[in-house]
């Protein structure tokens, strides 16, 4: 069953500095999102992706973030500045376009531990 | 006012009992419902898109309340398996982002 694939699954890093998560979305959709759930709070939006440009964005897509997809296969998502607040497990999720369904794929995460 | 409230439990019960969770939504403009099961440290999985008619999937049946806002998931027979959090969620438009409630967790025991 195709899936969605995340690296690294954990992340430490200090303070201050730069991150880059990275997604293979399930190879024929063509939405793609990135989620953020704190430990113990709800998972959070962050933002989604169509047709290389940003298509919503959530109040916590600031500056310091941003995503991209370099090639055909990859989705990343950078955090320029990392704060303690960053800390969190970070989803990224694809769907099918039109006509297909809606339903969003999770990957197993990426664990971003800020010092 | 939280757009997805749920009841955080925990519910414990026996193997083999029927248990409901119930969950409501605060944007009448919500178009689509889901229910993912989410377990310790793992990703969100879908379990079931909830739809006006009210679905069922073998064990798993949910139903969706417009007029009230309010979403349902009916488990019969519980497993053990079924131990996680049941995430209430639902989106604004087609292809728009989830909005997630906080989750219910449930602890089958044998």
């Amino acid at each position: 069953e195709p899936e969605v694939t995340q690296t690294p699954s954990h992340q430490v890093t200090q303070m201050g500095q730069e991150v880059i998560l990275r997604c293979v979305p399930i190879s024929n959709h063509l939405y793609f999102y990135w989620y953020r759930q704190i430990l113990g709070q709800k998972v959070e939006f962050l933002v989604s992706f169509y047709n290389n440009e940003i298509s919503e964005k959530s109040e916590i897509f600031d500056d310091q973030f941003s995503v991209e997809r370099p090639d055909g296969s990859n989705f990343t998502l950078k955090i320029r500045s990392t704060k303690l607040e960053d800390s969190a497990m970070y989803f990224c999720a694809s769907s099918e376009a039109f006509p297909g369904t809606y339903e969003q794929y999770f990957g197993p995460g990426t664990r971003l531990t800020v010092t | 006012r939280k757009e997805v409230e749920q009841d955080p439990g925990p519910f414990n019960v026996p193997e083999g009992a029927t248990v409901a969770f119930n969950c409501t939504y605060s944007n009448s403009a919500s178009q689509s419902f889901f229910w993912y099961r989410q377990d310790c440290r793992k990703e969100p999985k879908l379990l079931m898109s909830v739809y006006s008619s009210g679905n069922e999937d073998g064990r798993f049946t949910a139903q969706l309340n417009r007029a009230s806002q309010y979403i349902s998931l009916l488990i019969r027979d519980s497993k053990l398996s079924d131990s996680a959090t049941y995430l209430c969620v639902v989106r604004l438009g087609s292809q728009g982002n989830l909005i997630f409630g906080k989750g219910t967790k449930l602890s089958v025991k044998p």
